[in-house]
C-alpha cells in the first residue's frame, strides 16, 4: 500500500515569506506527527494530531508555526514570515492510534520522505 | 526531559563484517517500545527494528538484531554481514510517556561501509 507522502520535496523561499508543507498519511492512520530535522537541533517533535482531538502543539518553536489537519487525513504545516533558522528538513509520520493498534507493532510511526526547506 | 543518547557520531565497518551501534535512554516506565530507524541520503526514515521492553528476547530482523539491557537502559543495534546499502544515519528513538507517543530521538550515528 501507499506510504506517507509529502510535498513539495524541496522548497526554497525568501526570508519573510510564508510557506505551506503538505503531508498525506497512510490510509487508516489517525495519528499524525510533524518533526523537524536541523543541523543544530537534531530531530525534534513539532505537533501531533489524533483523530478529531485537539492537537498537541507543545513542540512548535514559535507562533509563526501552525498546522491543521482536514478531514482527519491530510495535514498542512504553515510557517509564516520565514526566518533563516527555519531552514531544515520537515518530516511527517503517521501511525495507528494506541487503542486500535495490534499489540506487536503498536504505535510504530512511519515516515514520509520529508520536505527540505531553505530560507534565503 | 527524556533523553536518548547515541555516543558514537560516526562508525565505520568493512563490508561483510559486523558492527554495533550504541544507544542509551532514560525512562520511568516499565513497559515501552524502542526503535531503530535508518535514514539514507534520500532522507526517508525507515524502520529497522523495534523492541518491546517487557519482552526478554532480543528482537531480530534478518541481519539486524538488538542487545536490549533493560536494567542498564541500553538498546544497541547489531548489523551482521554489513552491506554497502547499510551506509546511512541510524537513529535510536523511544516514544514519550504521554498519550501522544511522540518520539524522542538520539543524535544519530553515521555508518560508513567500506568495500
Amino acid at each position: 500500500g501507499a506510504g506517507v507522502s509529502q510535498s513539495p520535496s524541496n522548497k526554497v523561499t525568501e526570508k519573510g515569506k510564508d510557506v505551506e508543507l503538505r503531508c498525506d498519511p497512510i490510509s487508516g492512520h489517525t495519528a499524525l506527527y510533524w518533526y523537524r530535522q536541523s543541523l543544530g537541533q537534531g530531530l525534534e517533535f513539532l505537533i501531533y494530531f489524533q483523530g478529531n482531538s485537539a492537537p498537541d502543539k507543545s513542540g512548535l518553536p514559535s507562533d509563526r508555526f501552525s498546522a491543521e489537519r482536514t478531514g482527519g487525513s491530510v495535514s498542512t504545516l504553515t510557517i509564516q514570515r520565514t526566518q533563516q533558522e527555519d531552514s531544515a528538513v520537515y518530516l511527517c509520520a503517521s501511525s495507528l492510534p494506541r487503542d486500535r493498534a495490534p499489540k506487536g507493532p503498536k504505535e510504530t510511526q512511519y515516515f514520509g520522505p520529508g520536505t527540505r526547506l531553505l530560507v534565503l | 526531559a527524556q533523553t536518548v543518547t547515541q555516543s558514537q557520531p560516526e562508525m565505520s565497518v568493512q563490508e561483510a563484517e559486523t558492527v554495533t551501534l550504541s544507544c542509551t535512554y532514560d525512562t520511568s516506565e516499565s513497559d515501552y517500545y524502542l526503535f531503530w530507524y535508518k535514514q539514507p541520503p534520500s532522507r526517508q526514515m525507515i524502520l529497522v527494528i523495534r523492541q518491546e521492553a517487557y519482552k526478554q528476547q532480543n528482537a531480530t530482523e534478518n541481519r539486524f538484531s538488538v542487545n536490549f539491557q533493560k536494567a542498564a537502559k541500553s538498546f544497541s543495534l547489531k548489523i551482521s554481514d554489513s552491506q554497502l546499502g547499510d551506509a546511512a544515519m541510524y537513529f535510536c528513538a523511544r516514544p514519550s510517556n504521554n498519550a501522544g507517543n511522540m518520539l524522542t530521538f538520539g543524535g544519530g550515528t553515521r555508518l560508513m561501509v567500506k568495500p
